[in-house]
């Protein structure tokens, strides 16, 4: 079946660890997207990426890297420079940029311990 | 400012019975779209409907309607016939013209009794 797949589930860090989240996805989509979800709260763009080698920072990118090697895969690191890790971590992709439906991962629980 | 806002954190209703969720926006762009996504406890997100600002009818998705009323910059979802199936997190977004990326709101919990 095609879809978005992330791993691990839940994922323990650390702290000044960095670690690596990854995003797969066989949907053969040109766009990816990494959000962050905290409690009460709505989803924050973290990076995104329209194309292969091709990225760009959302709203809340400090911390954190990723990169676009290949079409199927956008793995993100969270890195010891971020200050508060612990945080429901979602990928996503769609057909293109900007199109209207965008398809999700079941994402990847990071607690900082 | 908040561009978008869900003003129900929680809301119940019966199995079979029909349930608005409430979403108001904040733009001045007159080229919009408006998004509603659910969220189950398994945790990804699923979208269930869009609305553009230049679209003339309310979007209609199966059981899923969304209730737009611009002069109000109000986008709610009525979800028809609740079923069991449908307790979740649900999210509205709102995408300005020049971007490809929505806002999210905060989100409304839905628990459907039987």
């Amino acid at each position: 079946d095609g879809g978005i797949t992330q791993s691990p589930k839940y994922l323990f860090r650390k702290e000044g660890q960095n670690v690596t989240l990854s995003c797969e996805q066989n949907l053969n989509h040109d766009a990816m997207y990494w959000y962050r979800q905290d409690p009460g709260q709505g989803l924050r763009l973290i990076y995104y990426s329209q194309i292969v080698n091709d990225f760009q920072k959302g709203d809340i990118a400090e911390g954190y890297s990723v990169s676009r090697e290949k079409k199927e895969s956008f793995p993100l690191t969270v890195t010891s420079a971020q200050k508060n890790p612990t945080a429901f971590y979602l990928c996503a992709s769609s057909i293109v940029a900007g199109a209207t439906e965008a398809f999700f991962g079941q994402g990847t629980r990071l607690t900082v311990v | 400012a908040q561009k978008i806002t869900q003003t129900q954190p929680g809301m119940f209703v019966q199995e079979k019975e029909a349930v608005t969720l409430d979403c108001t926006y904040d733009t001045s762009d007159p080229s919009y779209g408006l998004f509603w996504y659910k969220q189950p406890s398994s945790g990804e997100m699923i979208f269930l409907i869009y609305q553009g600002s230049y679209d003339q009818q309310n979007a209609t998705e199966g059981r899923y309607s969304l209730n737009f009323q611009k002069a109000r910059k109000s986008a709610n979802l009525v979800i028809s016939a609740s079923q069991l199936g449908d307790s979740a997190m649900y999210f509205c977004a709102m995408r300005e013209g020049g971007s490809y990326i929505p806002t999210f709101g905060r989100g409304t919990s839905l628990i459907v009794h039987p």
